[in-house]
């Protein structure tokens, strides 16, 4: 079966460009996480969809960031205008109902420079 | 406090020694637990759940503690492929499936 699917798998871009990342959760799974990871930070949740609706959006940085979902098997993190400060690795991650585990896609590797 | 704490080690064992790592939780509403490893640069993956009476797959165990709030995980006889950075997982429950990661406990299995 397939994971989750995000791409690119890596993004080289200069400061002030529209950067897009892009998610495919595990067909069947109705809850979606966009997580940020950095070695100062760590792993931080920025939002999470249940049923494509954004539930809570509160790690969400600054107004330059903003997710959609727009149906079940898709969704994308956008950041415009991106900063060097955004630098980091973006997951992707899915899970079922009751209680069941996320499970990551390979993330976003991006570099703004 | 953090929702969940675990040491960052490192720690650094012989192959073939045992190892544990603890996690605390500060939610005692909490009803979902999960141990997951990270390989550097990798993403997140899970390595088991953990359930109330305690639970074994292969050379791991985990338990959960409600009453101190805390899960562990063991290790027997470590390889050096068990050379990761381990993340406690706490969730609670409510439909929405969100959880919180600890920061990890770095683990270096020497030959």
């Amino acid at each position: 079966d397939a994971g989750v699917i995000q791409s690119p798998r890596h993004e080289v871009t200069e400061m002030g460009q529209e950067v897009t990342l892009r998610c495919k959760p595990i067909s069947g799974h109705n809850s979606l996480f966009w997580y940020r990871q950095t070695m100062m930070r760590g792993l931080e949740l920025l939002i999470y969809f249940n049923n494509n609706v954004p539930i809570d959006d509160s790690g969400m940085p600054e107004d330059r960031f903003s997710a959609k979902m727009p149906n079940a098997s898709f969704s994308t993190l956008k950041i415009q205008p991106s900063e060097p400060r955004d630098s980091a690795v973006y997951f992707c991650a899915s899970s079922g109902t009751g209680g069941q585990p996320q499970h990551f896609g390979d993330g976003t590797r991006l570099s703004i420079l | 406090r953090k929702e969940v704490e675990q040491d960052p080690g490192p720690f650094n064992v012989p192959e073939g020694a045992t190892v544990a790592f603890n996690c605390t939780y500060s939610n005692s509403a909490s009803q979902s637990f999960f141990w997951y490893r990270q390989d550097c640069r990798k993403e997140p993956k899970l390595l088991m759940s953990v359930y109330s009476s305690g639970n074994e797959d292969g050379r791991f165990t985990a338990q959960l503690n409600r009453a101190s709030q805390y899960i562990s995980l063991l290790i027997r006889d470590s390889k050096l492929s068990d050379s990761a950075t381990y993340l406690c997982v706490v969730g609670v429950s409510g439909g929405y499936q969100k959880v919180t990661f600890g920061t990890g406990t770095k683990l270096q299995v020497i030959p």
